[in-house]
C-alpha cells in the first residue's frame, strides 16, 4: 500500500485530454512539493514534472501539473501514442522522514 | 551529457550482501547529492537513501537503516550502494539517480542510470 494514492489506470484516445490525481495527507503533498515521473516500458524513470508545476528542460508543454491542499494531478493534453507509459507521483513525507511514490499509474492511450 | 552508468546485474543467495556501482560523467560529481531507488517486479519506486556531495553524509530511508551503506568515491566519480542481509523481497532493480542542482538537495532525481537487477534466489 503506497503512502500516495494514484488510480491504477488511466486511458484516452490520441488528441483528448486525460488527468491523473496523487491523493496525499498533511505530512508529504500538504507540506512539501510534489514531483512526477514518467517510466516508459523497460526503461528508467524520467523526471516529468517538478515543484508541482515546473517542466524540466525538453518536456513538451503538453504536460501540466497541478497542486491544491493534500492533492496534486498530472494533467496530459493532445495525448499521443508515445505517452503510454506508466507516471508516478512523489513527494517528501516529514512524518515517516522519507520520499514515498505513488504506486503509479499505467496510461493507455487507445 | 549528464550519464549514470551502473553496474551489471548480480545474483545472490539469500543472506548474502551485495554492492552496485554507478559511475558519474558529464558534471561536476562533488557537487550534487546521488540517491538510490529500487523498483520490485511490476510495483512503483521505492526511495532507499541519499548521500551528499562529500559523502560525508547520508540518510537512509527507515525499512533499510542497518541494512544500507551508500558510498562515493570522488577520485573516480563513482557512487555506491551495499544492501546486506538479503532476501527474496530485495529482488528489484536498483536505481542511482541525481539530485539536478549543485549543493541542493530537493528530493528531485534527474536523470537515472540505467538500472542494476538484483535478483536473490537460492
Amino acid at each position: 500500500q503506497s503512502v500516495l494514492t494514484q488510480p491504477p489506470s488511466a486511458s484516452g484516445t490520441p488528441g483528448q485530454r486525460v488527468t491523473i490525481s496523487c491523493s496525499g495527507s498533511r505530512s508529504n503533498i500538504g507540506s512539501n512539493t510534489v514531483n512526477w515521473y514518467q517510466q516508459l516500458p523497460g526503461t528508467a524513470p524520467k523526471l516529468l514534472m517538478h515543484t508541482d508545476t515546473q517542466r524540466p528542460s525538453g518536456v513538451p508543454d503538453r504536460f501540466s501539473g497541478s497542486k491544491s491542499g493534500t492533492s496534486a494531478s498530472l494533467a496530459i493534453s493532445g495525448l499521443q501514442s508515445e505517452d503510454e507509459a506508466h507516471y508516478y507521483c512523489a513527494a517528501w513525507d516529514d512524518s515517516l522522514s522519507g520520499l514515498v511514490f505513488g504506486g503509479g499509474t499505467k496510461l493507455s492511450v487507445l | 551529457q549528464v550519464r549514470l552508468v551502473q553496474s551489471g546485474a548480480e545474483v545472490r543467495e539469500p543472506g548474502a550482501s551485495v554492492r552496485v556501482s554507478c559511475k558519474a560523467s558529464g558534471y561536476t560529481f562533488s557537487s550534487h547529492y546521488i540517491h538510490w531507488v529500487r523498483q520490485a517486479p511490476g510495483q512503483g519506486p521505492e526511495w532507499m537513501g541519499v548521500v551528499n556531495p562529500t559523502g560525508k553524509s547520508t540518510s537512509y530511508a527507515k525499512p533499510f537503516q542497518g541494512r544500507v551503506t551508500m558510498t562515493r568515491d570522488t577520485s573516480t566519480s563513482t557512487a555506491y550502494m551495499e544492501l546486506t542481509s538479503l532476501s527474496s523481497e530485495d529482488t528489484a532493480i536498483y536505481y542511482c539517480t541525481r539530485d539536478p542542482l549543485p549543493f541542493q538537495r530537493y528530493n528531485r532525481f534527474d536523470p537515472w542510470g540505467q538500472g542494476t537487477l538484483v535478483t536473490v534466489s537460492s
